[in-house]
């Protein structure tokens, strides 16, 4: 399964935007970059995915990069609400299950 | 539902009792998983159902879990002989399937404590 590497935490000035990084050096060409967030154990919340382009929904933006090893989440204005860990997750090719694997994630922290 | 629903979101039990943590996947929703979380540890994935093949059972931690879901749709996890170690926040999810690009969501949970 290809892994991602993420900093365990960051912390993000309320208003400003939120840019969270994530390695994912050995993804295959049909697997996605999913994005989740977890605030206080509830269930995970969805962010957004892609597979090689940009994404943007009412959430977030994608950035893959081109050679697809790596991404960044940005959440344009982060809000004291934004504070959460956030898994960036390689998600397993059909004809396994589909299924998330987690890591720990980057817990960030917004600040007034 | 407009969501995945669980229930009890709480329960209580004693060692050794047995308990059963409902799961209603959204409508339509083919793919379903069983996921756990212990207190300041990640995710851990349990099991796996997708339409009528058999289950993927691989992250089951011993013999004491077991899971089914009936007619497609709702699913429901069995813990029996429950041990403190048990105690976690289960959490269920469900998909429109498998492929890689359909993606997952996740119910709130159930918060299962062993005392």
């Amino acid at each position: 399964d290809a892994k991602t590497t993420q900093p365990t935490s960051m912390d993000c000035a309320e208003g400003r935007a939120a840019n969270l990084p994530c390695n994912h050096s050995t993804i295959s060409g049909n697997e996605y970059v999913y994005w989740y967030r977890q605030i206080h154990s509830q269930g995970p919340q969805y962010i957004i995915h892609g597979l090689k382009n940009n994404e943007t929904n009412e959430m977030a933006s994608l950035i893959i990069t081109e050679d697809r090893k790596s991404s960044t989440l940005i959440l344009p204005h982060a809000t004291l609400r934004d504070t959460a860990v956030y898994y960036c997750i390689v998600r397993v090719a059909a004809g396994n299950t589909g299924k998330l694997i987690f890591g720990q994630g980057t817990t960030l922290q917004v600040k007034p | 539902g407009a969501g995945v629903s669980q229930s009890p979101s709480n329960k209580v039990t004693e060692k050794g009792k047995d308990v059963e943590l409902r799961c209603d996947p959204i409508s339509g929703h083919t793919a379903l998983y069983w996921y756990r979380q212990s207190l300041g540890q990640g995710l851990e994935f349990l099991i796996y159902f997708q339409g009528n093949s058999a289950p993927d059972k691989s992250g089951l931690p011993s013999d004491r879990f077991s899971a089914e879901r009936t007619g497609g749709s709702v699913s429901t996890l069995t813990i029996q002989r429950t041990q403190q170690e048990d105690s976690a926040v289960y959490l269920c999810a469900s998909s429109s399937g498998p492929s890689s690009g359909n993606t997952i969501y996740f119910g709130e949970g159930s918060w299962l404590t062993v005392v």
